[in-house]
């Protein structure tokens, strides 16, 4: 079936170095993406999102890429900061009018000081 | 900054027993949904609504589960006779037309747990 997955589910990085977290995704068919943030009790947060017929969007600290020959999303945070620490997860929303999203596994993003 | 409310943010009950869950989404946001987290996976959609009628739900949605939005403000999840796997976090959320990026927005949950 169609999966959203991450390659990695721990990632420690100091803090000020950049963070890259990355996908893979199996739809083909997806043609929008987005990374959340979730912090402990809460609730997925909206970082940045792209659509399929882009590869690249920046926006403040953070970049999304996507690469659709390999089906591949990350996302890179410039200068991790310790307010960074948290699970990120991509989701993808299929073409046409579903609107429900289908969350990869999440990784694990830990800021050492 | 409007936001999606859940209550309440933690909910034990005797598996068998039925739970709702409540859900405050954005006031000018035409669709909701709920997804769920089982500890330490991933978010799972389980339905969505619109029009005041379910669009999409997932295998996981079933008959055990129904939602409703009963008045212009609410919308609810009910979960008929709970069993010890139906123990997750609960996410409401509601988005506007477009769906996307700041327009899809996610409550803090509630987290459910079946004793």
């Amino acid at each position: 079936g169609e999966n959203v997955g991450l390659h990695l589910p721990t990632l420690s990085v100091q803090e000020g170095d950049n963070s890259i977290i990355n996908c893979a995704y199996s739809n083909s068919a997806s043609d929008y993406f987005i990374w959340y943030k979730q912090e402990s009790g809460k609730g997925p947060q909206f970082i940045i999102d792209i659509r399929s017929n882009m590869d690249k969007r920046q926006g403040q600290r953070v970049t999304v890429l996507l690469n659709k020959t390999v089906k591949h999303l990350s996302l890179q945070i410039a200068a991790t900061q310790p307010g960074d620490s948290a699970v990120y997860f991509c989701a993808e929303k299929g073409s046409g009018s579903a609107r429900q999203l289908t969350f990869g596994s999440g990784t694990q993003l830990t800021v050492l000081p | 900054e409007p936001e999606v409310t859940q209550t309440p943010s933690h909910q034990v009950t005797q598996m068998g027993q039925e739970v709702i869950l409540r859900c405050v989404p954005i006031s000018n946001h035409l669709y909701f949904y709920w997804y769920r987290q089982i500890l330490g996976q991933k978010v799972e959609f389980l339905v969505s609504f619109y029009n005041n009628e379910i669009s999409e739900k997932s295998e996981i949605f079933d008959d055990q589960f129904s939602v409703e939005r009963p008045d212009g403000s609410n919308f609810t999840l009910k979960i008929r006779s709970t069993k010890l796997e139906d123990s997750a976090m609960y996410f409401c959320a509601s988005s506007d037309r477009a769906g996307r990026g700041y327009g899809y927005t996610f409550g803090s949950g509630t987290r459910l747990t079946v004793v």
